[in-house]
């Protein structure tokens, strides 16, 4: 049982380029988050999910995407990426939300 | 607005002591409160949740963490610290109805002396 897969586990982009962060989960949880972390700031809710094809905002949205096309997937897309969003990301999955959710690796994100 | 603060960002305590680490939260309606730890470039583990019932939930590793309403504290703790302890510890508070959102304190580093 592998649990949230999160790929790559680092990357270094120029700013303006575009990626998308991989996560994968084979638990079958409905519930999936991403999350941005940053040195005293705390853990911040970017997008989640209740299921496939629902996505909602977090609390810092700006210039990031989403989209839940299945269960297991949720990859989150940097479309221009900047600076200020140098972080570490990470993604969760829950099978309700409210029990705790289960974390991957995480992947440090390097913009210059 | 709902939010978590977790009022020490750092703590140093020697093996073998005991530990508290402190949690307040803002929310509008019955709370479902957890606590995670973070070690060195690791993602985050669930040490303990609280949803309703006993006051007082155990946890993994030998945490345990008391919810006081009037207080709006959900305060880890455990008697005696291990080298081991030594990461981050975040509090989160979570919504009642199903959504899913999870909101973070700003973690709080725990450092063990030998």
């Amino acid at each position: 049982n592998a649990g949230v897969t999160q790929t790559p586990k680092f990357q270094v982009l120029k700013t303006g380029q575009s990626m998308t962060l991989q996560c994968a989960q084979d638990m079958n949880h409905e519930y999936m988050s991403w999350y941005r972390q940053d040195p005293g700031m705390g853990l911040r809710l970017i997008h989640y999910s209740v299921g496939a094809g629902i996505t909602d905002q977090g609390e810092v949205p700006n210039g990031y995407n989403v989209s839940r096309s299945t269960t297991e997937d949720f990859p989150l897309r940097l479309l221009s990426a900047a600076p200020s969003q140098t972080s570490v990301y990470f993604c969760a999955s829950s099978s309700t939300g409210i029990y705790g959710y289960t974390f991957g690796s995480g992947t440090r994100l390097t913009v210059v | 607005a709902q939010s978590v603060t977790q009022p020490d960002i750092h703590i140093t305590v020697s093996e073998g002591a005991s530990l508290e680490l402190r949690c307040n939260y803002s929310y509008g309606a019955t709370p479902y409160l957890f606590w995670y730890v973070q070690s060195p470039g690791q993602g985050l583990q669930l040490l303990l949740k609280y949803f309703s019932g006993d006051t007082l939930v155990q946890g993994i590793k030998g945490f345990e963490a008391e919810f006081k309403r009037s207080q709006s504290s959900f305060n880890l703790r455990k008697p005696s610290v291990h080298w081991s302890d030594a990461a981050e510890y975040f509090c989160a508070v979570g919504p009642a109805s199903n959504t899913g959102k999870l909101i973070f304190g700003q973690g709080t580093t725990l450092q063990v002396k030998p």
